[in-house]
């Protein structure tokens, strides 16, 4: 079965930074690019971050572009959000979403839920 | 960036209904679209890609036509199950963008 499952979420003080991670099971991670897409409560899906296969290829939405880092371990079939100088506007439940190839997203993580908050 | 906005943001159905939603792209592009259902507390699923194609397992009352700036999902013969809400995403050109959203309700 086909898996991916989201960890490191919680509280963080604005200015803060937070690290999530994405572990992947079922499929060949490897061969898959991943993304972030995020949800702030009650609003719409906004795309955060995507890597290619190798890490090679990252691309930032600019809402995050400076602040956020994506990176891979094809070794440990995990991809990571590195989130730094958090906002309370970044608060939102973060998603893992593989990659279809042609970047729609074919297959979710259940979310981490983020709050930035003092 | 393409702004991707969807009509009408709320649609009160009854079971056995067809139901239409419309996302407008405000710059042209061929068929790089794909509709995404979402319930509540639940994770985004992908139903339809390139503008029409059906992921497999999707029952085939989901529906996507559509290029240019007008995309549509039809959900033919509504059932309990769809009440959710469901967004267009384009993935023609960086950065991708999502619509707004369409909550689709019970009536």
């Amino acid at each position: 079965e086909e898996q991916l499952v989201e960890s490191g979420g919680g509280l963080v003080q604005p200015g803060g930074s937070l690290r999530l991670s994405c572990a992947a099971s079922g499929f060949t991670f490897s061969s898959y690019e991943m993304n972030w897409v995020r949800q702030a409560p009650g609003r719409g899906l906004e795309w955060v971050a995507y890597i290619s296969t190798s890490g090679s290829t990252i691309f930032y939405a600019d809402s995050v572009k400076g602040r956020f880092t994506i990176s891979r371990d094809n070794a440990k079939n995990s991809v990571f959000l590195q989130m730094d100088s958090l906002r309370a506007e970044d608060t939102a439940v973060y998603y893992c979403a593989r990659d279809s190839g042609s970047y729609y997203f074919d297959f979710w993580g259940q979310g981490t839920l983020v709050t930035v908050s003092s | 960036d393409i702004q991707m906005t969807q009509s009408p943001f709320t649609l009160s159905a009854s079971v056995g209904d067809t139901v239409t939603i419309t996302c407008r792209a405000s710059q042209s592009f061929s068929n790089w679209l794909a509709w995404y259902q979402q319930k509540p507390g639940k994770a985004p699923k992908l139903l339809i890609y390139k503008a029409s194609g059906l992921k497999s397992g999707v029952p085939s009352r989901f529906s996507g036509s559509g290029s240019g700036t007008e995309f549509t999902l039809t959900i033919s013969s509504l059932q309990p199950d769809d009440f959710a809400t469901y967004y267009c995403q384009q993935y023609n050109s960086y950065p991708w963008t999502f619509g707004q959203g369409t909550k689709v309700e019970i009536k």
